[in-house]
């Protein structure tokens, strides 16, 4: 079975500065898909950014922006310019191509932007 | 809204009650699934139904009984829980089992077993 694992349960940053979120996984496939989501205190989970692990190139949405490491299994998480808004637990998760395919997700990263 | 919403927003129960989660969706997706968040700990799936079949069923105790009526709609009867119980029940739906797509998800309901 496949594993996410997000070794750091918080981390803080300025508002306006760079912070990267860690993200390892297990597993044995070689096609797959990776995730990150934000949990804000609403508690509805919001996706932040897609990877398709048959692509090399890392995937970007504005702010948010991946470093994919396949053969490390590495999948981190940069926030440039952060904002205040960004604060929230962010969550790590994998999604096989098999079986029932459903997602996986590590234990999470709370984020605190500091004024 | 997110297109995904469930109700009660937040749920008491006694332990010897008998309550229901709903979850509904309009994006014409075909997959939903139950997941359980309790603090400290990864989410766990509970359920996944695909065109209103369960296709996976993680071990979940039979305290907890899931229905899909419908592609729309999905709920979570509750009967008999224990206090570890108490947790954020998300629910979430995607166009179908596979794919590239993320899920969408609701905001949760908060139970509290007392």
């Amino acid at each position: 079975a496949q594993t996410v694992t997000q070794s750091q349960p918080e981390m803080s940053v300025q508002e306006a500065e760079t912070v990267t979120l860690s993200c390892t996984y297990d597993t044995s496939e070689s096609d797959y898909y990776l995730f990150w989501y934000k949990q804000p205190p609403s508690r509805q989970m919001i996706l932040v950014i897609r990877q398709e692990a048959y692509k090399q190139q890392n995937a970007t949405e504005n702010r948010f922006s991946v470093n994919f490491q396949k053969a490390a299994k590495s999948f981190s998480l940069k926030i440039s310019d952060s904002q205040l808004g960004d604060a929230a637990m962010y969550f790590c998760a994998y999604r096989s191509l098999y079986g029932a395919q459903k997602l996986v997700f590590g234990q999470g990263t709370r984020l605190t932007i500091n004024p | 809204e997110t297109g995904v919403t469930q109700t009660p927003r937040h749920l008491v129960m006694g332990m010897t009650n008998k309550k229901s989660l709903k979850c509904e969706q309009h994006l014409g997706h075909n997959a939903m699934y139950w997941y359980k968040q309790s603090a400290k700990k990864p989410l766990e799936l509970m359920f996944v139904y695909s065109l209103e079949e369960r296709v996976e069923n993680n071990s979940v105790p039979s305290r907890f009984s899931p229905e899909c009526p419908n592609s729309s709609h999905l709920f979570l009867h509750l009967h008999t829980l224990q206090p570890e119980d108490s947790a954020l029940y998300l629910c979430a739906s995607s166009q179908d089992i596979g794919g590239p797509g993320g899920y969408t998800f609701g905001s949760g309901t908060r139970l509290t077993v007392v």
